[in-house]
């Protein structure tokens, strides 16, 4: 029980798809974080949201659209995504001050067809 | 820019065996320093973190890991392992950025453990 809840756990979308992922933290935590690990590579860090508000974006591909409505909850929009983008995407969330640690969520496994 | 190596992308080690799992970063000022574990299906679990203070730290799970800043390492040891971490650990390194703690991580070292 992380206090980070990821859904779905899985998704297989084609290129053309539209497709959303959320993530949700019970924690009351400010910070909220989208990263991507893919075999064999770092985790990446995507984007960052601090008191709802982009302060990092990662040289993401603008094909990946972050929302981030409230402290609690944090979706990725995915649209016209390549086979490339198949990995498993992390979301985390932290109090945001310094010295705060990252809390995980399960992740969803994504696979572009 | 912080960089973080693990050097060993799978250990195998018996049930009962000591453990450690090395971690090298390059970093201009102290680092904050962290460990994770990700079972598989799992999102990362935080083991231990080090910021300050007393050089060796205790972490859940029975590890522990120690700062050592002359050879900019941060190992993670379990004097007996357990069928049960069997799993990947990763070690991060955390800068902060103006409110957000920034994190880059090891390529990470996968752990299998044999009966």
């Amino acid at each position: 029980e992380t206090g980070v809840t990821q859904t779905p756990r899985h998704l297989v979308m084609g290129m053309t798809n539209k497709k959303s992922l959320k993530c949700e933290q019970h924690l009351g935590h400010n910070a909220m974080y989208w990263y991507k690990q893919s075999a064999k590579k770092p985790l990446e860090l995507m984007f960052v949201y601090n008191f709802k508000e982009q302060t990092e974006n990662n040289s993401v591909p603008s094909r990946f659209s972050p929302e981030c409505p409230n402290s609690s909850h944090l979706f990725l929009h995915l649209h016209t995504l390549q086979p490339e983008d198949s990995a498993l995407y992390l979301c985390a969330s932290s109090q945001g001050a310094s010295q705060n640690i990252q809390y995980f969520g399960a992740g969803t496994r994504l696979s572009v067809l | 820019a912080q960089s973080v190596t693990q050097p060993d992308i799978h250990i195998t080690v018996s049930e009962g065996a000591s453990l450690e799992l090395r971690c090298n970063y390059s970093y201009g000022a102290t680092p904050y320093l962290f460990w994770y574990v990700q079972s598989p299906g799992q999102g990362l679990q935080l083991l231990l973190k080090y910021f300050s203070g007393d050089t060796l730290v205790q972490g859940i799970k029975g590890f522990e890991a120690e700062f050592k800043r002359s050879q900019s390492s941060f190992n993670l040891r379990k004097p007996s392992v357990h069928w049960s971490d069997a799993a990947e650990y990763f070690c991060a390194v955390g800068i902060s950025n103006f409110g957000n703690e920034k994190l880059t991580f090891g390529t990470g070292t996968r752990l299998t453990i044999i009966p």
